[in-house]
């Protein structure tokens, strides 16, 4: 399977705690997005990045979280000190870009994992 | 006001029928314009992009607006796998960049 892997599926813990959740994009993907979904809503942007640089982090949530794609491939979203309202689905997705005259656009068509849910009790 | 807004809905209609979502955003620099298909408990996939002059795909048709900053989606002799969420989505201008937006979905409900 080529796609877009999200480990763990399903994470339950208790407040308090951290937690890490990992996506492997799809290889040859050099963009790979972070949202959060709760019920009834679209995905939320949460932060990107283009190979290995953090390209946008200002929507991420609060202080708690934090991602990182160190060498361009894999990526890790932490969560710290989790908190009851942070229990949503975390989708990865990944999408390859191309450069324009003036910005680089997204190709448009980004590759969702499964997700990785999240209940904090 | 949120960047991209949708109708939630649920939309309920026949199998046979032909309906539309509509979605507005708020950022007129806003590029590149997608429909996304999301079925209950999974990922969202693409379903269409949307261009200036308009595209098909089958039943779908999808539409741009600049001027009135809205997309729209028809779907014409709906069936019942039509039945899931339709989530628009926008890339907007963030600092030198353009993040993929998406909007709250419209659910669709297809019945016999």
């Amino acid at each position: 399977d080529t796609g877009v892997s999200q480990d763990p599926r399903h994470k339950i813990t208790k407040r308090g705690q951290n937690v890490t959740f990992r996506c492997d994009p799809i290889s040859e993907h050099n963009r790979l997005y972070w949202y959060r979904q709760t019920l009834g809503q679209g995905p939320e942007f949460l932060t990107y990045f283009q190979n290995e640089a953090q390209l946008e982090k200002s929507r991420l949530l609060s202080d708690r979280f934090s991602a990182e794609r160190p060498k361009g491939s894999f990526s890790t979203l932490e969560i710290q000190r989790t908190e009851q309202g942070d229990s949503a689905m975390y989708l990865c997705a990944s999408s390859s870009s191309f450069p324009g005259t003036k910005h680089e656009y997204n190709t448009g068509e980004l590759f969702f994992g499964e997700g990785s849910r999240l209940t904090v009790l | 006001r949120k960047e991209v807004e949708q109708d939630p809905g649920p939309f309920n209609v026949p199998e046979g029928a032909t309906v539309a979502f509509n979605c507005t955003y708020s950022n007129s620099a806003s590029q590149s314009f997608f429909w996304y298909r999301q079925d209950c408990r999974k990922e969202p996939k693409l379903l269409m992009s949307v261009y200036s002059s308009g595209n098909e795909d089958g039943r779908f048709t999808a539409q741009l607006n600049r001027a009135s900053q809205y997309i729209s989606l028809l779907i014409r002799d709906s069936k019942l796998s039509d039945s899931a969420t339709y989530l628009c989505v926008v890339n907007v201008a963030s600092g030198g960049s353009y993040i993929p937006t998406f909007g709250r979905g419209t659910s669709l409900i297809v019945h016999p």
